[in-house]
């Protein structure tokens, strides 16, 4: 049972245009999203975070748009740039629950063409 | 800030013996670390949370006599990987959050690749 789910295993953009990168939530449980970045044989990098109270939420060339009723999140990366090729994952936390576990999307493979 | 290291980043061991990795968060208190497992091509699955002096708790389906976990201090927590066999050859990953600080982030180690033949 995938709760979070990333519908796009790859995404290819041209260097200084928008990546926008898609997850979508199926437990209404969740409060509190985050995006991490990970390059192959290394842990991920957190990068921006949202809580539910929020429907937007803004860091440098970042931005994380929820849409609650829609139980989906974006995430907006402008402009891109060849350093930003990476695996992107959006995870998902729900208050109350175990310490804080995240449960994790797919991930997708962002590449940014020079 | 935010840092946590893992050791070894790599390991190759022969089959039926053991392996510790350890995890360590370097500048901040991690009143809870999680242990993940990531296969090629996958995304990571948890299988345990470990809080400071008190039992893991393990995800479903992973067995907790195999995967020994150990959080003595708030900067360190180790996974013991006991009587390794070549299924058991993955990417692990450890995570560190501070749940003092009332957000949800976790900061992860870079990884430990364990090779078992």
């Amino acid at each position: 049972d995938q709760q979070v789910k990333q519908n796009s295993p790859s995404l290819s953009v041209q260097e200084g245009r928008i990546s926008i990168l898609n997850c979508d939530y199926t437990n209404s449980m969740f409060d509190y999203f985050l995006w991490y970045k990970k390059y192959p044989a290394e842990g991920p990098t957190f990068l921006i975070s949202i809580s539910s109270i929020k429907d937007k939420n803004e860091d440098g060339r970042f931005t994380v748009f929820l849409n609650k009723s829609a139980k989906h999140l974006s995430l907006h990366i402008v402009p891109s740039q060849p350093g930003d090729s990476a695996v992107y994952f959006c995870a998902a936390s729900a208050s109350g629950t175990s310490y804080g576990k995240l449960t994790f999307g797919q991930g997708t493979i962002l590449t940014v063409h020079p | 800030g935010a840092v946590v290291s893992q050791h070894p980043s790599w390991v190759i061991c022969k089959s039926g013996t053991s392996v510790k990795i350890e995890c360590r968060s370097l500048d901040f208190q991690a009143t809870t670390m999680f242990w993940y497992r990531q296969f090629p091509k996958q995304s990571l699955m948890l299988m345990a949370t470990s809080n400071e002096g008190s039992k893991a708790t393990y995800e479903q389906g992973v067995e907790k006599d195999k995967f020994l976990i150990n959080h003595a201090s708030l900067t360190l927590s180790t996974l013991t990987v006991t009587s390794a066999h070549p299924e058991d050859s993955s990417f692990y990953i450890c995570s560190a959050r501070d749940i003092r600080k009332g957000t949800y982030e976790q900061y992860f180690g870079p990884g430990t690749r364990l090779t078992v033949t």
